[in-house]
């Protein structure tokens, strides 16, 4: 099955610095998606990108469609505490006639104030 | 985007035993889905529900086990059967407004 590589694991940072995070794949995806979970919570939906090469910023965050459709990553500007949890990404991508959701492994991030 | 609520949010439930997770949504929505997420793991799909047929499970899910029920376009339900300790996780609710959205979450442990 297709499957999402993410990268890194984890991450351990210094409130104030940036942060970057990608997923890459074998597969085509038609659109990516990334999430935020925190502890006892749901993921949150942070940013969708469409289209191919497409950069698009939410606050802090900005994030990238890859040109080949087979990766994208995630920057996190100025990092502050809240920022701690698990981001996943996700492609979405067509399998016998529905549209399904591929997820990453997560990324977990602690900002050390 | 859609506000989605699950009940229970916790239970802790017996071996042998089955759990009726509920959503719902706060708006008319087509498709719904049924995630399950181990301790320290990412999320698998269980199976999506479309209101009028049948649930489409994926490969490892099977009805038996996780029967689903979709009687109107707000509202599904999940059910564990015979749960045994590998069952333990976080049981997810998610929807499709314009874009995919997840509930909080149902934290199941079993013993």
């Amino acid at each position: 099955g297709q499957q999402l590589n993410q990268s890194p694991q984890s991450m351990f940072i210094q409130e104030g610095e940036d942060v970057s995070m990608n997923c890459t794949s074998s597969s085509i995806f038609n659109t990516w998606l990334w999430y935020k979970q925190d502890p006892g919570e749901g993921p949150v939906l942070l940013i969708a990108l469409y289209k191919a090469g497409e950069l698009t910023s939410n606050g802090r965050l900005t994030a990238q469609f890859g040109i080949t459709r087979k990766d994208s990553f995630l920057n996190i500007s100025a990092s502050i505490p809240s920022d701690v949890g698990i981001y996943f990404c996700a492609g979405r991508t067509t399998q016998g006639g529905s549209e399904k959701l591929v997820f990453g492994k997560g990324t977990k991030l602690t900002v050390n104030p | 985007s859609a506000v989605i609520s699950q009940k229970p949010s916790r239970d802790i439930c017996q071996r042998g035993t089955s759990l009726t997770i509920q959503c719902q949504v706060d708006s008319q929505v087509t498709m719904m889905f049924w995630y399950r997420q181990q301790p320290g793991q990412s999320l698998t799909l269980i199976a999506t529900a479309n209101q009028g047929s049948e649930a489409t499970y994926e490969s490892g899910f099977v009805i038996d086990k996780f029967p689903i029920s979709r009687p109107n376009l707000t509202f599904s339900t999940l059910t564990v059967s015979n749960m045994s300790p590998e069952d333990s996780s976080i049981y997810l609710c998610s929807v499709l407004s314009y874009e995919q959205y997840f509930g909080p979450g149902t934290r199941l442990t079993v013993t």
